[in-house]
């Protein structure tokens, strides 16, 4: 089975600091995303990577970067939390094969910005 | 933009009843459609996805329809039971990107 794991179930941080939401995939896939979810809002992508070291930006990447140093590990980094960023973000993971795969997510990480 | 709708947004029924939940999108140039659960501060379970090329999927209890040509997908869920209380989320990849419903909260009541 895959496992995606989110470093933090919950984290509480302060307007202004620099915050990182790690997350780790055992399954060498290709793909992962990270997401924000919010209530009436739905899933919305914030960035996502398709190999080591490459991203591209999705529907939402304002205020937040992403690093992909190894291929099982996805980072999104807030560069100065506001409390507009107070959410559940979601990580997910997908291989590549002849047809598009399921992404596969992990528990998500609850966010409080204060 | 592909816009995924789901209705209703909440759906409360007695155990025993068969579930229907409906997802609707703007775009029928897919490549296929997943179906989540999430349990309440949880992150998403993947129930079933359908390809493209197919017009249904299914998983014991659960069946999933698919009609791209009118941007539709129906997920049944036969002889419901309380443990199906979670929000279903249905979301349509047009590439390796996801696009989500809001979702339906489902109650089944004991």
């Amino acid at each position: 089975d895959v496992k995606v794991t989110q470093s933090s179930r919950y984290l509480v941080k302060r307007t202004g600091e620099k915050v990182f939401l790690e997350c780790v995939q055992d399954m060498d896939h290709e793909n992962m995303f990270w997401y924000r979810q919010d209530p009436g809002l739905g899933l919305r992508l914030i960035y996502f990577s398709y190999d080591v070291k490459m991203k591209e930006k999705g529907d939402i990447p304002e205020g937040y970067s992403v690093s992909r140093e190894k291929k099982e590990r996805f980072s999104l980094i807030l560069e100065s939390a506001s409390t507009n960023q107070t959410s559940m973000y979601l990580c997910a993971s997908s291989s590549i094969t002849g047809v598009i795969q399921p992404q596969h997510f992990g528990d998500g990480t609850r966010l409080s910005i204060l | 933009k592909q816009e995924v709708t789901q209705i209703p947004a909440a759906l409360s029924v007695p155990e025993g009843e068969n579930l229907v939940l409906n997802c609707s999108f703007t775009d029928s140039a897919i490549y296929n459609l997943q179906w989540f659960r999430q349990d309440p501060g949880k992150g998403l379970t993947s129930l079933l996805l359908i390809q493209s090329s197919q017009r249904e999927q299914t998983s014991g209890r659960l069946n999933a329809s698919l009609d791209k040509s009118s941007g539709r997908s129906t997920l049944y869920i036969a002889a419901s039971q309380p443990g199906d209380s979670a929000t279903y989320l249905c979301a349509v990849a047009n590439d390796y990107k996801l696009s989500f419903g809001a979702g339906t909260t489902v109650t089944v009541r004991a």
